[in-house]
């Protein structure tokens, strides 16, 4: 079963706790993504991984830092989180090489008091 | 600067009716257009990819059209049913590989009323 899975679903932070977002694929895929999605704004790219330990930045990655040590994980982490990283997060994968379907997680809904 | 822009922001229709959402960018180039779908709540839900100048998709009672030299796409469903009530989103990749970027539009809330 083709699936990206998203873990939490909900958490809730005080501001300048650590937050560790965590998400996993089982299809092998090479290239996963962190995105927010923000009332009224579309989705906005956080990080990039196309393999293990391969990152780059997306649009806006300050605050946020990722790790991929394993093809199937990527992990979000927000150090000191700040208020305005209330966002619902996703993740999705892809094969990597050409325009296939992406597959999105659930989302993980954080609030960061 | 927004370079996907969805209308209408948001949309009612009765159960059985037919509705259109519009897609118009600027992203250039404009390698492919996909639509989701997505639930209150949950993520996004591959509908469809375009990829060729006047392409036409059809799946199921969800149908789309892109005009690559207007920039423009659209989504029809017919005969529209209550699950169908949902954001429907335009991502325009750049390129064809992970490589590209995907630009997001806001979407369009469809709501559909017995």
């Amino acid at each position: 079963d083709m699936k990206v899975t998203q873990m939490p679903r909900y958490l809730i932070k005080r501001m300048g706790e650590n937050v560790l977002l965590e998400c996993g694929q089982d299809m092998s895929h090479e290239t996963m993504y962190w995105y927010r999605q923000d009332p009224g704004l579309g989705l906005q790219l956080i990080y990039i991984s196309y393999d293990v330990d391969s990152n780059s930045e997306g649009d806006i990655p300050k605050g946020y830092r990722v790790s991929r040590k394993k093809r199937e994980h990527f992990s979000l982490i927000l150090d000191s989180a700040k208020t305005n990283q209330t966002s619902v997060y996703f993740c999705a994968s892809t094969r990597g090489r050409t325009a296939e379907t992406l597959y999105f997680g659930s989302g993980t809904r954080l609030t960061v008091l | 600067k927004t370079q996907v822009e969805q209308s209408p922001q948001s949309l009612v229709v009765r159960q059985g009716e037919n509705c259109v959402l519009q897609c118009n960018y600027s992203v250039t180039p404009d390698n492919h257009l996909r639509w989701f779908k997505q639930d209150t709540g949950k993520g996004l839900v591959s509908l469809t990819v375009l990829v060729h100048e006047n392409d036409k998709t059809s799946n199921g009672r969800y149908s789309a059209t892109l005009d690559k030299d207007a920039k423009h796409s659209t989504l029809h469903i017919t005969a529209t049913l209550l699950d169908d009530t949902a954001t429907y989103i335009c991502v325009v990749g750049d390129r064809g590989s992970a490589l590209g970027r995907l630009h997001f539009g806001a979407g369009t809330q469809l709501i559909v009323i017995p």
